[in-house]
């Protein structure tokens, strides 16, 4: 069974450049969080993707941006970066939205520097 | 919503000892309460969780942890550590209603001596 993997591993951007990451899904998970872990912090809720809608959202502005495929890999937008948005990008996925017992698995991340 | 806080930055023990890190939680109802860990370059993973039931909760790698409502915490604790054991460890509960979305403390990051 392959776990969540998310690509590329680190990238550097400047300040209002747009940025694109990547996560697959663990097998049979059709569910997609995404979360972002400033140096030093805990990991902050920036939204779900559930069969390809957008289900929830975190306190983030609209330049964070998603989108889930058909086989629930999905992708993380940030466009106009600024320097606040260094971090870890970790996504994470589930097999289902409902219920407590569905444990969310969580890729290795990809550590994101704006200069 | 929940919200969870860690006090503890940075804790260190030495191997062999034992360890107890502090989470505090905030939420009216019964909450749902996670603690995870974050090894250099590696994803979260998930220690042990509780939702109800049994207020003692036993986890991966010889951890576990205690619900106490009287206290709103859930302390992570484990009786002996082992220097593999060196990581970040942080309490988590439901953003929203789901467990599916989390809201995470601050961490506290452990050291291990030999």
């Amino acid at each position: 069974e392959t776990g969540v993997t998310q690509s590329p591993t680190h990238l550097i951007k400047t300040r209002g450049q747009q940025v694109t990451l990547r996560c697959s899904s663990q097998s049979g998970h059709n569910t997609v969080s995404w979360y972002q872990q400033a140096l030093g912090q805990g990991p902050q809720f920036i939204f779900q993707y559930y069969r390809e809608e957008e289900n929830g959202r975190g306190n983030f502005p609209p330049r964070f941006s998603g989108l889930q495929f058909p086989n629930y890999s999905s992708e993380l937008n940030v466009n106009a970066l600024e320097l606040d948005d260094s971090a870890l990008y970790l996504c994470a996925s589930s097999k289902t939205l409902a219920g407590v017992n569905n444990e969310q698995f969580f890729g290795p991340g990809t550590r994101l520097t704006v200069l | 919503a929940q919200s969870v806080t860690q006090p503890d930055i940075h804790i260190t023990v030495s191997e062999g000892a034992s360890l107890e890190l502090r989470c505090n939680y905030s939420y009216g109802a019964t909450p749902y309460l996670f603690w995870y860990v974050q090894s250099p370059g590696q994803g979260l993973q998930l220690l042990l969780k509780y939702f109800s039931g049994d207020t003692l909760v036993q986890g991966i790698k010889g951890f576990e942890a205690e619900f106490k409502r009287s206290q709103s915490s859930f302390n992570l604790r484990k009786p002996s550590v082992h220097w593999s054991d060196a990581a970040e460890y942080f309490c988590a509960a439901p953003y929203t209603g789901t467990a599916s979305k989390l809201t995470f403390g601050t961490g506290t990051r452990l050291q291990v001596t030999l």
